[in-house]
């Protein structure tokens, strides 16, 4: 059983520009988190996909958007790349529904250097 | 405001020797705790998790936790630690109607053989 994988592993973007993350739930998984995990911190929440609409969203900027696609896999794409935006980027899946605790997973994260 | 507050930063630690890494949380309603470790190069993984019940859990590679409601705490204890556990770990909270996962800081755990 794959758990939650993402690509691209590494990213080295420039200031300005947009990128794509890519992220694919463990089998069973409806719901994905994206979380920012800047150096030295703790992951932080930015929006949650479930039924393919964004159900929550942290404090991020409208630059920070997602899209859920039927097979449950997810995309974060962020615009107008900022040097803050460098930070290791979580996707955690979880199944939504009756007796579940909706359990985060997380996979290995995508490393976004913006120079 | 929603907080999860992890105290200790940095801690070093001798093999064999006992382990706690503090862990406070703010949060309005019923509450769920994790938590975390990361080891060096590798993915979170999920080390325990309290939901209801006994407010002792316990987790792998024997780490536990206690919850204490009233004073609002999940402190992560090992009586006995190895080089093995050396990683970083992570209190999480999240509750109600949604499973946004709130995360302190992180504790770098350094085990010296």
């Amino acid at each position: 059983d794959a758990g939650v994988t993402q690509s691209p592993t590494h990213l080295i973007k420039t200031r300005g520009q947009q990128v794509t993350l890519r992220c694919s739930p463990k089998s069973g998984h409806d719901t994905v988190s994206w979380y920012q995990q800047a150096l030295g911190q703790g992951p932080q929440f930015i929006f949650q996909y479930y039924e393919e609409e964004e159900r929550q969203r942290g404090n991020f900027p409208d630059r920070f958007s997602g899209h859920q696609f039927p097979n449950y896999s997810s995309e974060l794409n962020v615009n107008a790349l900022l040097l803050g935006d460098s930070a290791l980027y979580l996707c955690a899946s979880s199944y939504t529904g009756v007796g579940s605790y909706n359990e985060q997973f997380f996979g290995p994260g995508t490393r976004l250097t913006v120079l | 405001a929603q907080s999860v507050s992890q105290h200790n930063h940095h801690v070093i630690l001798s093999e064999a020797a006992s382990l706690e890494l503090g862990c406070n949380y703010s949060y309005g309603g019923t509450v769920n705790l994790f938590w975390y470790v990361q080891y060096p190069g590798q993915h979170l993984q999920l080390l325990l998790k309290y939901f209801s019940g006994d407010p002792l859990v316990k987790g792998i590679k024997g780490f536990e936790a206690e919850f204490i409601k009233s004073k609002f705490s999940f402190n992560l204890r090992k009586p006995s630690v190895q080089w093995s556990d050396t990683a970083e770990y992570f209190c999480a909270v999240n509750g109600g109607a949604t499973n946004k996962l709130i995360f302190g800081t992180g504790t770098l755990l350094a085990v010296q053989p």
